[in-house]
């Protein structure tokens, strides 16, 4: 079946540092991948996605690339903020039955 | 864009009684939506898969009876956690899907759960 498989935390980078959080998926169809961001207190927001291979998403700074031929959908950031800190879940999903299935997020932690 | 509103955002019950968390889409018409629980440190599980006017689909491993799922309209679906107890406190999280999965999904706030 479908899975997602991202790097355990937590993360802690100085502020400015780059930030790569890897994932990698298993599917047997062709999903749609996205990373999730969950602030403290909050609930989740949609950072970026892509939806073929090749496709990069961006937002805030952020970037991934759906990479078909590694299966993977690292996160990069060149230069992260204090504001960043929060956990970032990889996520795929089949637009066969429209299920989302999560990574066990990886919680970011910035230090000014 | 489309919101999902989520209520409550936090309860306190005794052991024992029946908790309900609504979902509601505020300007979109949710014909599905995806319950999940969240454990402290934890990924998101999914619990179950709401659609309109028809059965919940439930994952493995869930029970039926003790997380009811109603999804009566195309705005409003439900979930009660009847019977309580303490391992059922946790964060609970509902989704719907925004048209075609592949143009993402909104989510309610979250609802922490705590049985005392």
């Amino acid at each position: 079946g479908n899975s997602v498989t991202q790097m355990e935390g937590p993360v802690t980078l100085s502020e400015e540092a780059f930030l790569t959080i890897n994932c990698t998926y298993t599917a047997t169809g062709y999903p749609s991948l996205f990373w999730y961001v969950q602030y403290p207190g909050e609930g989740l927001q949609l950072l970026l996605k892509a939806t073929k291979a090749d496709d990069k998403g961006s937002n805030k700074g952020f970037e991934a690339t759906y990479r078909k031929e590694t299966t993977s959908f690292h996160l990069e950031k060149g230069s992260v903020q204090v504001s960043d800190s929060a956990v970032y879940f990889c996520a795929l999903s089949d637009t066969r039955d429209d299920k989302i299935i999560f990574g066990k997020g990886t919680r970011l932690h910035i230090l000014p | 864009g489309a919101v999902v509103s989520q209520h409550p955002s936090w309860v306190i019950c005794k052991s024992g009684t029946s908790v309900k968390i609504e979902c509601r889409s505020l300007d979109f018409q949710a014909t599905t939506m995806f319950w999940y629980r969240q454990f402290p440190k934890q990924s998101l599980m999914l619990m179950a898969t709401s659609n309109e006017g028809s059965k919940a689909t439930y994952e493995q491993g869930v029970e039926k009876d003790k997380f009811l799922i109603n999804h009566a309209s195309l705005t409003l679906s439900t979930l009660t956690v009847t019977s309580a107890h303490p391992e059922d406190s946790s964060f609970y999280i509902c989704s719907a899907p925004l048209g075609q999965s592949n143009y993402g999904y909104t989510f309610g706030s979250g609802t922490r759960l705590t049985v005392v």
